[in-house]
């Protein structure tokens, strides 16, 4: 089975620099996912690392290491649109995604 | 990346009735996923879908109660069975984005529907 542990909420101002992180415990590992979900909608893609480092897309980073169980988030110059909530989810070898609690991100102005 | 219509988008439902939702995937996929999300939490996964063969239940969540549909590569059906208030939550399906080379592109999801049994 899967343990995926994130922090419940973080507080930030606009045009600063969050970190959310993620550790988990796996059975079967098969890359990791970071998805945004705003209120009243469906989780949107993030990003995926599959291998130890860095995955660097515009604003969004996100980390991964395998032998740590550890993987964080970095969101940059942050808006207010980005108040969302941020689900780091599991892949395991068969393909099934297992998420965690999710992290409520508040940007504040 | 793939495109999901899922549907209804919301229903109130009386408890012992029967919901369908149905999703449709603009490309033929191997595998769908449902998942439900009860209200302030994270998504649960209810059951993997593959065409021609019966559906993968988790540990919690059973056929009589959810039984899934999956006659062909872009399509599915998710029933909740006898419902009861407990059921009230959003249901979503998804998909894996997967390259030629099956690198992932990550999962995109239904817009979800958001049932409320009374």
């Amino acid at each position: 089975g899967q343990n995926i542990d994130q922090p419940t909420e973080m507080t930030a101002t606009e045009g600063a620099i969050v970190q959310i992180n993620c550790t988990y415990q796996t059975s079967g590992f098969n890359g990791l996912f970071w998805y945004q979900q705003h209120a009243g909608e469906a989780p949107t893609f993030l990003s995926y690392n599959v291998l130890d480092g860095l995955e660097e897309k515009g604003r969004f980073s996100s980390f991964l290491s395998r032998s740590k169980g550890y993987s964080y988030l970095l969101l940059k110059e942050l808006q207010m649109k980005d108040s969302a909530s941020y689900l780091c989810a599991v892949r395991s070898n068969d393909y099934k995604l297992s998420f965690g609690a999710g992290t409520t991100v508040t940007v504040r102005a | 990346s793939a495109v999901i219509s899922q549907k209804p988008s919301r229903d109130i439902c009386q408890r012992g009735t029967s919901l369908t939702i149905q999703c449709q995937v603009d490309s033929q996929v191997t595998m769908m996923f449902w998942y439900r999300q009860q209200p302030g939490q994270s998504l649960t996964l209810i059951a993997t879908a593959n065409q021609g063969s019966e559906a993968t239940y988790e540990s919690g969540f059973v056929i009589d109660k959810f039984p899934i549909s999956r006659p062909n590569l872009t399509f599915s059906t998710l029933t909740v069975s006898n419902m009861s208030p407990e059921d009230s939550s959003i249901y979503l399906c998804s998909v894996e984005d997967l390259s030629p080379e099956f690198v992932s592109y990550g999962y995109t999801f239904g817009s979800g529907t958001r049932l409320t049994v009374v």
